[in-house]
């Protein structure tokens, strides 16, 4: 089984201002990981991935997230954020078996950017 | 390509009705998940079907819950004798293959007063 955990519930932050999500995660076999996004009242979208690779992972609105194996993390990044990237964040994790999808997310950091 | 389509938006029900939650996968996935969010959680994976097969429902309460996706027609989500505790947002996501992305729908948001 694997377990998610996001060490923060809220992050408020200014605008232009850098931010980190935290994300760490257990498991006892290999693991594909994401970060979705979640704007009010809205689905999940998928912000970005990693399956293998670079363990640097970009998207296209200036998110990056870094898999770091022996720290078993997952850090969301952005070093200047906007206020519509005010959202509800998820990290997920699945593992390799069960083919990518079956996702176990951590229970959301909501990213407050203030004027 | 229209994306996944969950419907309604918005359930109301009162303790001890049925809910049944629909979801559309976006065309030619044929793989489906449900996942249910309760209020300040995160989300918690259900069950995973493909085309008239239910390939794994670890994560479904062992009563009052089921699931189909039959060869015809939308996934069904359905909760008999519905409770309290069962108010949440509950999402779909599809995708077209095994290792590929999940396509997430904006959830039906049900409410058991």
């Amino acid at each position: 089984a694997q377990s998610v955990t996001q060490l923060d519930s809220q992050v408020p932050v200014f605008e232009e201002a850098p931010v980190e999500l935290r994300c760490n995660y257990s498991s006892s076999v290999s693991v594909y990981l994401f970060w979705y996004v979640q704007y009010p009242n809205q689905g999940l979208q998928l912000l970005l991935k990693y399956l293998s690779g670079s363990t640097l992972v970009e998207s296209i609105n200036g998110f990056e997230a870094e898999f770091n194996k022996s720290q078993t993390s997952f850090h969301l990044r952005k070093p200047s954020v906007h206020i519509s990237d005010t959202a509800e964040y998820f990290c997920a994790v699945s593992a390799l078996r069960d083919a990518g999808n079956m996702l176990t997310f951590g229970g959301g950091t909501r990213l407050m950017v203030k004027p | 390509n229209a994306g996944v389509m969950q419907n309604p938006r918005h359930l109301v029900r009162r303790r001890g009705q049925e809910a049944r939650l629909r979801c559309s996968p976006m065309k030619g996935h044929s793989h489906v998940y449900w996942y249910r969010q309760l209020p300040e959680e995160g989300l918690k994976f259900m069950v995973y079907l493909q085309k008239e097969n239910i390939i794994d429902e670890s994560g479904m309460p062992k009563e009052r819950f089921s699931a189909e996706f039959p060869k015809e027609g939308p996934s069904i989500l359905r909760i008999q004798q519905v409770v309290r505790g069962d108010s949440a947002a509950y999402f779909c996501a599809s995708s077209p293959r095994t290792v590929s992305e999940a396509f997430f729908g904006q959830g039906t948001r049900l409410t058991v007063v």
